[in-house]
């Protein structure tokens, strides 16, 4: 088990491109979710998969933003066409519906990815 | 809607002393709680969970409880240690549906 990466961990882009970031959960966790998070504020929920099937995402979350998880392990997060205030931290964090033999959903984050849109 | 309040102001205490944090939420009705630490520029790391038919749970030096009355959570960190500086953010979560709502966190400083 090494843990939810994600890559790259920093991104520099200007307005109007597009970019995708990559997520590799915890093996064995059928949950994952990507967060967006800004300076002093929490973890912000933008979307959500179980396997392949994305279940729910955001009404926050404009339809510049799709992701995706093909084979139900890794995820990537696009977002087109980038504005300034897309900037921010990109988290993604991974779970597994029993743990222990009881409900629960302890998300296990990732190291996050920084975006700057100039 | 669904809102959480954490102490907005960040909260300074001397080493040794014991950190209290806490976490307010309204239109929620949580089957568990979980705390989670974060580092500036790194992602949360869970703590502690805690469920609606638990008052008190304990980790280490780790205290959580639960009042379901007054909507609350209290987080305490017994013996502060200067490593123990960071954002701490709470997270009630309903039972069903995906989505977790996190508070804004609180900034805790612990000088030596």
């Amino acid at each position: 088990d090494t843990g939810v990466s994600q890559n790259p961990r920093h991104k520099i882009t200007k307005r109007g491109q597009n970019v995708t970031f990559r997520c590799d959960p915890i093996s064995e966790h059928n949950r994952l979710y990507w967060y967006r998070q800004t300076l002093g504020q929490g973890p912000e929920f933008l979307t959500y998969f179980q396997n392949e099937a994305q279940l729910e995402k955001s009404r926050l979350l404009s339809d510049r933003f799709s992701a995706e998880r093909p084979k139900g392990s890794f995820s990537t997060l696009e977002i087109q066409r980038t504005e300034q205030g897309d900037s921010a931290m990109y988290l993604c964090a991974s779970s597994s519906n029993l743990q222990g033999g009881v409900f629960t959903d302890t998300q296990y984050f990732g190291p996050g990815t920084r975006l700057t849109v100039l | 809607s669904q809102k959480i309040e954490q102490n907005s102001e960040a909260l300074n205490i001397q080493e040794g002393k014991t950190a209290t944090l806490t976490c307010n939420y309204t239109n929620y009705s949580p089957a568990y709680l979980q705390w989670y630490r974060q580092d500036p520029g790194r992602g949360p790391v869970f703590l502690l969970l805690i469920r609606e038919n638990e008052k008190e749970k304990r980790k280490e030096r780790l205290k959580v409880t639960f009042d379901t009355t007054l909507k609350q959570s209290l987080f305490h960190i017994t013996a502060s240690q200067p490593a123990d500086s960071a954002t701490y953010l709470c997270a009630p979560r309903n039972t069903g549906g995906f989505k977790t709502i996190f508070g804004a966190g609180t900034r805790l400083f612990v000088k030596a």
